[in-house]
């Protein structure tokens, strides 16, 4: 089935450094969602990409819009909030079902 | 607005009985979809329907599971004779699919513990 491979699977960085998370599918897909899990277990959604990049605030992410393989998701300057499990999400259609990389949990340290 | 509502967000149940779990997608969405999470296997698809006609259960284990959804207001997920394996979050989520946007919005999961 089609996979999505998602790196680093875990990663720790200082406040105020940046990073970059990346997510490879094996196929091409139509759409990438980006969500951040809390530390109780919520899917909160940061970005949804049928194309190009969108930013907010800290968070930029970028989906390959030539052959649609690849996404990533840059985090800037981090804060002791950025930390969680990140995790990105693709769709081989624009409202299909969501197959889940394997997320990336990231720690902020101080 | 309240978000995707989930009940209950704690289940246990014993070996061989049945659960029911309810999803209350966000007022005015048209598609709702479940998924489930567990250490080993990450986060899987099981089931979505779009203005509550079934489109794709491809995820779905063939036996004992079922889903549906009655109206535009909720969706529920049942597991006949329940198994250990079966333990996992279970997550529902919905979209609106109007602006371009396909979001899909989460809720904060059934806990389902099975003995």
């Amino acid at each position: 089935g089609d996979q999505v491979e998602q790196s680093p699977s875990a990663l720790s960085l200082h406040e105020g450094t940046d990073s970059a998370l990346r997510c490879n599918f094996t196929t091409t897909m139509r759409s990438v969602q980006w969500f951040r899990q809390n530390s109780r277990g919520s899917l909160i959604s940061l970005f949804y990409l049928a194309s190009g990049t969108k930013e907010n605030g800290r968070l930029k992410s970028a989906f390959d819009s030539k052959e649609r393989r690849y996404s990533t998701l840059h985090i800037r300057d981090a804060q002791l909030e950025d930390s969680g499990t990140y995790f990105c999400a693709a769709g081989r259609g624009f409202a299909s079902a969501l197959t889940f990389g394997s997320g990336t949990k990231v720690i902020v340290l101080p | 607005n309240a978000g995707v509502i989930q009940t209950p967000r704690h289940k246990v149940t014993g070996k061989g009985q049945e659960a029911t779990l309810w999803c209350e997608p966000i007022s005015g969405h048209s598609a709702v979809f479940w998924y489930r999470q567990t250490i080993v296997q990450g986060l899987e698809f099981l089931t979505y329907f779009r203005n509550q006609a079934p489109i794709d259960d491809s995820g779905m284990p063939k036996e004992r599971f079922s889903a549906q959804m009655p109206n535009q207001s909720h969706s529920t997920l049942k597991i006949q004779s329940t198994q250990p394996q079966d333990s996992a979050v279970y997550l529902c989520a919905s979209s609106s699919d109007w602006g371009g946007s396909y979001e899909q919005y989460f809720g904060p999961g059934t806990r389902l513990t099975v003995l």
